[in-house]
């Protein structure tokens, strides 16, 4: 069973803050991973991915992944309220063509 | 491009009516996806196609949910007859083999 695990929040964060969202997955093969955001009643949108363990940086928008750990996060600097949103874990088993499995997402709250 | 086109966009019907939500998929994708997000249960995977063929339905919850996917521009997703437990957002996917998957802006079942 592949499973991807997100706390469901509502994680609350001040405006300007760095928010961090976290995400675990259970199938050691996962070699892909991603990260949507979802506005209420709105579609998901692909904001990054990562492949690598290693930070990679995008904007205020950083990825985390730790696969000896099978972690992978999140972190938004200089929270906005724009950044209110649900965020959505993705895992691909490998790099070819394999389904993504979604975590059922944390909700992100900004404080002003 | 216009993206991942689905209709309708919401949909209220009564129990034991049959329901066809349907999806056209961004050009030169080979891959097409079927969703189904609910508050419980997150974002399920319900059967995914590879030009056109279907690789795995084993998210199809039962008999009664059919999806087909006649040509590389055209699926839909069939429940017949519904129940009020189907209610839910079904979003269509689709992306190019290894590439990033996009998500259409959903189809709001409500069964009655």
């Amino acid at each position: 069973q592949k499973e991807v695990e997100q706390n469901s929040g509502p994680l609350s964060v001040p405006e300007g803050a760095i928010a961090s969202l976290n995400c675990t997955y259970s199938d050691r093969g996962s070699q892909s991973f991603f990260w949507y955001r979802q506005y209420s009643g709105k579609s998901p949108e692909l904001i990054m991915f990562i492949y690598s363990n290693g930070d990679k940086e995008d904007g205020r928008f950083t990825a985390q992944l730790n696969k000896a750990s099978q972690y992978v996060s999140l972190l938004i600097r200089d929270s906005q309220p724009s950044d209110a949103a649900t965020y959505l874990c993705a895992v691909k088993l490998n790099s070819g063509n394999t389904p993504l499995v979604f975590g059922k997402g944390t909700r992100l709250s900004v404080i002003a | 491009d216009a993206g991942v086109i689905q209709s309708p966009r919401h949909e209220v019907t009564e129990m034991g009516q049959e329901v066809t939500l349907r999806c056209k998929p961004i050009s030169g994708h080979d891959y097409l996806f079927w969703y189904r997000q609910t508050m419980m249960r997150g974002l399920e995977l319900l059967i995914y196609f590879n030009n056109n063929v279907p690789i795995d339905d084993s998210g199809m919850p039962e008999d009664r949910f059919s999806a087909k996917m006649p040509n590389a521009s055209f699926s839909t997703l069939k429940i017949q007859p519904s129940e009020p437990r189907d209610s839910a957002v079904y979003f269509c996917a689709s992306r190019e083999t290894g590439e990033t998957q996009y998500f259409g802006p959903g189809t709001r079942l409500l069964v009655l």
